[in-house]
C-alpha cells in the first residue's frame, strides 16, 4: 500500500498570499497518478488536479500541481477567501487507492 | 448533469447490518466503474470498495473485506454497499463516487452528498 504523507498539517495564511502544500509518497506513484482534492466543511470533496499537474474542469488557474515519483506539490498562487479549506492528495494508480491525511489552509 | 444520491445511512448497533444505496443519473451508469469512499467524523478520506461497469469485478479495502459487499443494478442505475458485522470504527459518512472517465484508472470526480452511518450501542 502506498502511504501518502502531507505537510504541513495546518497552513495559516492571509488572502492574497501563496500557499504551497506537499504530498510525499512511500513509493513511486505510477505514471504520476496523483490527484488533489479540496473539501469544505459539510461538503463532498472536489477534484482540483489529476495526473499530478492537470487541472480539472472549471478549476481556476491559481491552482497548480507539480511533481513526480514520490514528491508532489499543490500551489495556490494567490489565496482567495473561498480557498480556505482542507486539501487531500490521493494516488489512484495502485490498489488500494490511498489519500493523504490532509492539510488545512486557514485564515491567519 | 451527473447526480449521485446516497441513502440508507442510520444508527446501528455493533454487529448489525445496513445497506447503503446510491441512485445515479445524468450519465450512462452501466459504462462506469463506481466506488465507495468513507470519512469518519473529523478524519480524512478512505477508499472502501469499487466495482467494474458490469458488476463482475469488485475489490475492497482490507478493513472491510469479508464484511462489506459492493454491488450494482445497471437496469435501475443503482449502486449498493451491504455492510455486515459493523464495528464502531465503521462510523463515517459514506460517499458514492464516479471517476472522471470510464477507465479503470481514474481520479474521483463526481461525489454524492454522503450518507452517515453511526455504529453505536
Amino acid at each position: 500500500e502506498i502511504v501518502l504523507t502531507q505537510s504541513p498539517g495546518t497552513l495559516s495564511l492571509s488572502p492574497g498570499e501563496r500557499a504551497t502544500l506537499s504530498c510525499r509518497a512511500s513509493q513511486s506513484v505510477g505514471s504520476n497518478y496523483l490527484a488533489w482534492y479540496q473539501q469544505k466543511p459539510g461538503q463532498a470533496p472536489r477534484l482540483l488536479i489529476y495526473g499530478a499537474s492537470s487541472r480539472a474542469t472549471d478549476i481556476p488557474d491559481r491552482f497548480s500541481g507539480s511533481g513526480s515519483g514520490t514528491d508532489f506539490t499543490l500551489t495556490i498562487s494567490r489565496l482567495e477567501p473561498e480557498d480556505f479549506a482542507v486539501y487531500y492528495c490521493q494516488q489512484y494508480g495502485s490498489s488500494p487507492w490511498t489519500f493523504g491525511q490532509g492539510t488545512k489552509v486557514e485564515i491567519k | 448533469e451527473v447526480k449521485l444520491v446516497e441513502s440508507g445511512g442510520d444508527l446501528v448497533q455493533p454487529g448489525g447490518s445496513l445497506r447503503l444505496s446510491c441512485a445515479a443519473s445524468g450519465f450512462t451508469f452501466s459504462s462506469y466503474w463506481m466506488y465507495w469512499v468513507r470519512q469518519a467524523p473529523g478524519k480524512g478520506l478512505v477508499w472502501v470498495s469499487r466495482v467494474n461497469s458490469d458488476g463482475s469485478f469488485t475489490s475492497y479495502a482490507d478493513s472491510v473485506r469479508g464484511r462489506f459487499t459492493i454491488s450494482r443494478d445497471n437496469a435501475k442505475n443503482m449502486l449498493y454497499l451491504q455492510m455486515n458485522s459493523l464495528r464502531a470504527e465503521d462510523t463515517a459518512v459514506y460517499y458514492c463516487v464516479r471517476g472522471v472517465t470510464m477507465a479503470t484508472i481514474t481520479p474521483f470526480y463526481h461525489w454524492g452528498q454522503g450518507s452517515l452511518v453511526t455504529v453505536s450501542s
